[in-house]
């Protein structure tokens, strides 16, 4: 278990819909990271985010964003969903100790599009 | 974990020899590289790093070798066990895996025979 949770475990949705997911970083993590992971583009990252702030970005659309609270958890949201975004989407957190850098990975939301 | 992409490179090792997973990673200027490991159904799980300044790291049964004048990464598996059966994915990152994009490799699936 790397600490990190995510929710929900699966989604499925429809076409033009709107989606939310959550995660929640390790205890003490600042630092949150998305990915994509899907059949033929394998992990891909998305956007990172530090202590509240945006830190990176990566391959994101413009229909998707994200946010980190207060609290540290984030959520991404993915919206006017279309059938190519069915993916595993993972949260990950560093920024504890000694072990700065590693990245921390979650067990995904499994999100389908029909 | 998930097969990513359609001709996932495979490697099958019987119980007890040891395995090595290579991996060509595309950016010279690249500082930090790390190993992780997906099983079915999880998200990744770090196993070992190492920073360009270094050429050699061990853990627990494994060992990361790195060639930067080839970009060339490798991670051994000493007595591979069934339970090393997973996908294999190394990742590269230019700003020290703390700023984001980790650029992911692949993945080789391993295969351990009892």
């Amino acid at each position: 278990d790397s600490g990190v949770t995510q929710t929900p475990k699966h989604l499925i949705t429809a076409t033009g819909q709107r989606v939310t997911l959550r995660c929640s970083p390790r205890s003490g993590d600042l630092s949150v990271y998305w990915y994509q992971q899907s059949l033929d583009q394998g992990l891909q990252f998305l956007i990172q985010y530090y202590n509240g702030e945006e830190r990176a970005k990566g391959n994101i659309l413009e229909r998707f964003s994200a946010q980190q609270f207060p609290d540290l958890h984030s959520e991404l949201n993915l919206s006017s969903l279309e059938l190519g975004d069915s993916a595993l989407y993972f949260c990950a957190s560093s920024g504890r100790g000694s072990d700065q850098e590693t990245q921390y990975f979650g067990p995904g939301t499994r999100l389908l599009v029909l | 974990g998930e097969s990513v992409g359609l001709h996932l490179p495979t490697l099958s090792v019987q119980e007890g020899d040891n395995s090595i997973i290579n991996c060509a990673y595309s950016n010279s200027a690249s500082d930090y590289f790390i190993w992780y490991k997906q099983e079915s159904g999880k998200g990744p799980q770090f196993i070992i790093d190492i920073r360009s300044n270094m050429d050699k790291r061990q853990g627990q049964r494994v060992t990361v070798l790195l060639n930067k004048t080839v970009k060339h990464l490798s991670l051994q598996i000493a007595a591979t066990q069934p339970g090393d059966s997973a996908v294999y994915f190394c990742a590269e990152s230019l700003y020290g895996g703390s700023q984001g994009n980790l650029i992911f490799g692949k993945g080789t699936k391993l295969s351990v025979k009892p």
